[in-house]
C-alpha cells in the first residue's frame, strides 16, 4: 500500500507569482484535504475534495483553489502569492465509509513554500 | 466559534515521570476529538481518537464534556515519546474538517 505523497518538497516563489502543489492520495482513498501550517502553528484547513468536487472550505480567499482528478490525486493552486502564504502545505487522504462518514486522514510529508 | 487550545508550547519532563498534555476546545454540538503526533522527521499521524477509547503507546485521553477538555496522559514518559503533539476536533459525518490546536512539544530527558 502506497502512502500519501506530495511534490515538490520545497519551493521558493516571489510575491505575486502563482504556484501549484501536488498530492497523490493513498491507494483506495477517494477524499483529499489540504491544510496550511504556518511556523509555530497547527495545520489550518483549506478545503477538501471528494470524488472530484469541493466538499467544504475553510477561511481562505478564492485565490486558493484546487482540483481533484479521476485517480483521486489533487492539486492546490495559489494565485497572487503573498508573503504570509509562506508555510508548510499538507495534504491528507481518507476514504468514505458507509453513510458518508470518513475514515482516518493520512497525511503526506508536506511541501514547504517560501514566498520572497 | 470552533477552537482548540493547547496552553503549553513546551512540556519538558524526565524519563519515568507522568505526562499530561492539556487540550481544551470550544464547539457547539458533539465533536469528535483526536490527538495527532509528529515525531522528528516523520509525518503527522493519528495517535488516538476519543470514540475508540483505547490506549496507544501507553497514552490515554478522556473526553470531559463538562470542562470541554481532552487532555492526553501517560503515567511514565519514555524518551521516544519526545515529539510534537496536536489536539484536533472535527464535526464528523461527511465533512471531515480537522481543526487543530497550535501543538505542544514534549521533551523527555534521560
Amino acid at each position: 500500500e502506497t502512502g500519501v505523497t506530495q511534490s515538490p518538497t520545497h519551493l521558493i516563489k516571489t510575491r505575486g507569482q502563482q504556484v501549484t502543489l501536488r498530492c497523490s492520495s493513498q491507494s483506495g482513498h477517494n477524499t483529499v484535504s489540504w491544510y496550511q501550517q504556518a511556523l509555530g502553528q497547527g495545520p489550518q484547513f483549506i478545503f477538501q475534495y471528494y470524488r472530484e468536487e469541493e466538499n467544504g472550505r475553510g477561511n481562505f480567499p478564492p485565490r486558493f483553489s484546487g482540483l481533484q482528478f479521476p485517480n483521486y490525486s489533487s492539486e492546490l493552486n495559489v494565485n497572487a502569492l503573498e508573503l504570509n502564504d509562506s508555510a508548510l502545505y499538507l495534504c491528507a487522504s481518507s476514504s468514505e465509509k458507509g453513510g458518508r462518514e470518513l475514515g482516518e486522514q493520512f497525511f503526506g510529508p508536506g511541501t514547504r513554500l517560501t514566498v520572497l | 466559534a470552533q477552537r482548540v487550545t493547547q496552553p503549553e508550547k513546551l512540556l519538558s519532563v524526565f524519563k519515568g515521570a507522568p505526562v499530561e498534555l492539556k487540550c481544551n476546545y470550544s464547539y457547539s454540538g458533539s465533536p469528535e476529538l483526536f490527538w495527532y503526533v509528529q515525531y522528528s522527521r516523520q509525518r503527522l499521524q493519528l495517535l488516538l481518537r476519543h470514540i475508540s477509547r483505547e490506549s496507544i503507546k501507553g497514552f490515554t485521553a478522556d473526553l470531559n464534556k463538562g470542562e470541554t477538555s481532552f487532555h492526553l496522559k501517560k503515567p511514565f514518559a519514555q524518551e521516544e515519546d519526545s515529539a510534537m503533539y496536536y489536539c484536533a476536533l472535527t464535526s464528523g459525518g461527511g465533512y471531515n474538517k480537522l481543526i487543530f490546536g497550535a501543538g505542544t512539544r514534549l521533551a523527555v530527558h534521560p
